[in-house]
């Protein structure tokens, strides 16, 4: 079973710049998720989907952060313009969605730095 | 929202030894409690979980306990190896289960 693919795997950029992260999920899966992880610290849900429709937004910084998931497949996370603090690891994940089944499985990151 | 405490922050046990590592949780509603690796540079990776109708579960060297009165449950990790250490992560649920709030994890270092 092919695992969650992610990229690119890393990127810098300057503040104020685009750039913008792809996440493929396993497939099947309904539930995908965009989390941001902070050097020492654990994974910070930024927005949850279910197949094409957002789930929970609620701490994803809506003036620059942007995301989408058109054909409940792929998903696109966008950042516009950013900012130093936004330096972090960003982590998808994916999850089956259906019945008694809990297990999220994360991609491998992509590791943001902006300088 | 989900409030998830864990400690401690950094371990260091002799290799063969135990390791513990505790997490609070304030949301009664919480049922099911996993716990992430998180290899140097790599995924985390669900390493085991319970659910809330169980007090343990034991998966070879690994084991997590469950308190749901004292809303806490500890990752047990007997005769450490080297390849143990890594960063621990829980995670507690919301939502029904279709989100995590993860605690702030726990640096393992086994020592030879």
């Amino acid at each position: 079973e092919a695992g969650v693919a992610q990229s690119p795997r890393y990127k810098i950029i300057e503040k104020r710049q685009s750039v913008a992260f792809w996440c493929n999920p396993i497939s099947g899966h309904a539930t995908l998720y965009w989390y941001q992880q902070i050097l020492g610290q654990g994974p910070k849900l930024l927005i949850q989907f279910q197949n094409n429709g957002v789930v929970d937004d609620s701490q994803l910084p809506k003036d620059r952060f942007s995301a989408e998931r058109l054909k409940g497949v792929d998903s696109t996370l966008k950042i516009q313009p950013a900012k130093l603090e936004d330096s972090a690891v960003y982590l998808c994940a994916s999850r089956y969605g259906q019945g008694s089944s809990y297990e999220q499985y994360f991609g491998p990151g992509t590791r943001l730095t902006v300088t | 929202g989900e409030n998830v405490e864990q400690h401690p922050s950094t371990l260091s046990v002799q290799e063969g030894d135990s390791a513990v590592i505790k997490c609070t949780y304030s949301d009664s509603a919480s049922n099911y409690f996993p716990w992430y690796k998180q290899e140097l540079g790599k995924r985390p990776q669900l390493i085991i979980d319970i659910r809330s109708n169980v007090g343990e579960k034991k998966d070879q060297r690994i084991a997590v306990t469950l308190n749901k009165t004292a809303k806490h449950f500890s990752l047990h990790i007997t005769e450490t190896q080297p390849e143990d250490s890594a960063v621990y992560f829980c995670a507690s649920p919301t939502g029904g289960g279709n989100k995590l709030t993860f605690g702030t994890g726990t640096q393992l270092k086994v020592e030879l």
